[in-house]
């Protein structure tokens, strides 16, 4: 049972516009919320999360908005550059546990 | 700071066969992490270790996986025999207790069961 989704498996977007990545869940009972990026033959490293106690988040050039009415999680990257282009990973908490559920992932190719 | 280390990098190996892959993590980070990850999914949690004690191990296939944490540090997870739905890339990840929420990965080892 997937309980992070993440539905579009690739996304192209040009250079200098925003990048939106969409991540949908099922379990109320989620707590945190994190985006992972992927680079080829390299682990996931940490980019951004938020607590669900929260609607927003914003590092820099990455923003992550939470709308926990509609289960939905998205990612957007304004502006977007070339060095962005990897897999993005979406993951979230049980508030009671301490296991994250991992989405598919989305790879983002930014067009120079 | 030095980050997670993993070895080996690739490994091929016949079904039926045993692998054994090693992870040192962050130093001072308290909890460890090893993931299964399949072409074309996310990771999938096997094992958490929370120092040298085991504190989430329900998704490991128990009949064939095994994990350890010696003196809370260093962990190795051991596949056998492996079977072809095995192959995978295996990610190890650790995070220190008070953070908890951001794990650090590894590059990961990448196995192909043929």
């Amino acid at each position: 049972d997937q309980q992070v989704k993440q539905n579009s498996p690739s996304l192209s977007v040009q250079e200098g516009r925003i990048s939106i990545l969409n991540c949908d869940y099922t379990n109320s009972m989620f707590d945190y919320f994190l985006w992972y990026k992927k680079y080829p033959a390299e682990g996931p490293t940490f980019l951004i999360s938020i607590s669900s106690i929260k609607d927003k988040n914003e590092d820099g050039r990455f923003t992550v908005f939470l709308n926990k009415s509609a289960k939905h999680l998205s990612l957007h990257i304004v502006p977007s550059q070339p060095g962005d282009s990897a897999v993005y990973f979406c993951a979230a908490r049980v508030n009671t546990g301490n296991q994250f559920y991992f989405g598919t992932g989305t790879s983002l190719t930014v067009i120079p | 700071e030095a980050g997670v280390a993993q070895s080996p990098r690739y490994k091929i190996i016949e079904k039926r066969q045993s692998v054994a892959f090693w992870c040192n993590p962050i130093s001072g980070h308290a909890t460890l992490y090893w993931y299964q990850q399949i072409l074309g999914q996310g990771p999938k949690l096997l094992i958490q270790f929370q120092n040298n004690g085991v504190v989430d191990d329900s998704q490991l296939p128990k009949d064939r996986f095994s994990a350890e944490r010696l003196k809370g540090v260093d962990s190795t997870l051991k596949i056998q025999p492996a079977k072809l739905e095995d192959s995978a890339v295996y990610l190890c990840a650790s995070s220190t207790i008070t953070a908890g929420r951001e794990q650090y990965f590894g590059p990961g080892t990448r196995l192909t069961v043929t």
